[in-house]
């Protein structure tokens, strides 16, 4: 599988501030998506990054909030703009091929928002 | 609404014993559902199921779909303790992208 690499691994921001987050792939993947993880709850997904034109983002999110880069198939990043305490999260990225539906997960950014 | 639940929310067991996790989804275009173990931050791939009746397994960990009754068994035998983790399951449909489940918190005791 590929090895997945997330920067910064945690952050503590304060609010109103902006937050971006980094994921570099070893190898070229097809898919790449991000998901939030909140205190004790399970993983939702915030958006598809879609290689060189605009991510697919699923309801609740929005691009303003959420803004996505993706430039190669190694690439990615998460923006978390004007940031508030209920956007303390970890949040993840994963990659997938779509030869297969395995995905496996970045190691995280723990996001902490004072 | 496509939904994913887990059962039980929690456990707590003895090490030795053996243990099941169930998972049932309700997913329009369902593709495979996947087993995640999560410790700290990032979930572990355990397992991938697509078909129904052919159990997957690695070490004392197994698992095994059925898609007539849409639902999911993980199986760990033998516990440790460092087994312990949060268990999650999770739908692929359609887009690739995946609907988790609340997960299950397994804690072993020595």
């Amino acid at each position: 599988s590929a090895v997945i690499s997330q920067k910064p691994s945690r952050d503590i921001c304060q609010r109103g501030t902006s937050l971006t987050i980094q994921c570099q792939v070893d190898s070229q993947v097809t898919m790449m998506f991000w998901y939030r993880q909140q205190p004790g709850q399970s993983l939702t997904l915030i958006a598809t990054a879609n290689q060189g034109s605009e991510a697919t983002y699923e309801s609740g999110f929005v691009i303003d909030k959420f803004p996505i880069s993706r430039p190669n198939l190694t690439f990615s990043t998460l923006t978390v703009s004007n940031m508030s305490p209920e956007d303390s999260s970890i949040y993840l990225c994963s990659v997938s091929e779509v030869s297969n539906y395995e995905q496996y997960f970045g190691p995280g950014t723990r996001l902490t928002v004072t | 609404e496509d939904k994913v639940v887990q059962s039980p929310l929690s456990l707590v067991v003895h090490e030795g014993d053996t243990v099941t996790l169930n998972c049932s989804y309700e997913v329009t275009n369902f593709r495979s559902l996947l087993w995640y173990k999560q410790e700290k931050k990032a979930p572990t791939f355990l397992f991938m199921l697509t078909s129904s009746g052919i159990e997957k397994k690695s070490g004392r960990l197994s698992s095994i779909l059925d898609k007539k009754e849409l639902f999911s068994i993980l199986n760990i035998t033998a516990t440790q303790t460092g087994d312990s983790a949060v268990y999650l399951c999770a739908v692929s449909h359609s887009g690739y992208a995946l609907n988790f489940g609340k997960g299950t918190s397994l804690l072993v005791t020595p």
